[in-house]
């Protein structure tokens, strides 16, 4: 079966960094992607991976290891409008994005 | 333009009506998406649209009847819907099915069926 695995919950500080993990099992890897979905409003697109290695975009950084089925979010600076849960979803061999659960990041002053 | 616009922002509808979603985008993309999510769980793919065909029907119930009248609308249609289909409903779209980098998501119809 497919599966993606990250955190339910995370907490950390404001100005602090956090590190969001997502583990995959799919039927074949076409691109791993992260979204931000603050509540009650749709998914915004914060990175791409299809390559081995670090993605970086500012505050926000995206690593990917397509033999071990890992990749991570690195979010610095964090500010509070950084609370909001971060999806990590995998291209699969069809298209098709597999959506993991979503980590709710909580950012407290 | 980047943006993927959706009307209306919120619906209440009885089990009923019949009413419609609405999707558009000018990004000159061909492939377009339904999904149906529900409070703290990721999007559930609906439907997809490639080249204005139906590509892809997961399973959907046919008191959901997608339609594509042209490489920029998306419509999804509603009737005789159930309280469990209460949710928000995200259209998204790509350059291709496949191809290009990410999906934009519109920003959802809120859906509450009495």
């Amino acid at each position: 079966g497919q599966n993606i695995d990250q955190p339910t919950e995370m907490t950390a500080t404001e100005g602090a960094i956090v590190q969001i993990n997502c583990t995959y099992q799919t039927s074949g890897f076409n691109g791993l992607f992260w979204y931000q979905q603050h509540a009650g409003e749709a998914p915004t697109f914060l990175s791409y991976n299809v390559l081995d290695g670090l993605e970086e975009k500012g505050r926000f950084s995206s690593f990917l290891s397509r033999s071990k089925g890992y990749s991570y979010l690195l979010l610095k600076e964090l500010q509070m409008k950084d609370s909001a849960s971060y999806l990590c979803a995998v291209r699969d061999s069809n298209y098709q994005l597999i959506w993991g659960a979503g980590t709710k990041l909580i950012i407290k002053p | 333009d980047t943006e993927v616009t959706q009307t209306p922002k919120h619906l209440v509808m009885g089990m009923t009506n019949k009413k419609s979603l609405k999707c558009e985008q000018h990004m000159g993309h061909r492939a377009m998406y339904w999904y149906k999510q529900k409070a703290k769980k990721p999007p559930e793919l609906m439907f997809v649209y490639s080249y204005e065909k139906l590509s892809i029907n997961e399973s959907v119930p046919s008191r959901f009847s997608p339609e594509c009248p042209n490489s920029s609308l998306l419509n999804l249609h509603l009737h005789a819907l159930q309280p469990e289909d209460s949710a928000l409903y995200l259209c998204a779209s790509s350059q291709q099915v496949g191809a290009g980098r990410e999906q934009f998501f519109g920003p959802g119809t809120r859906l509450t069926v009495l």
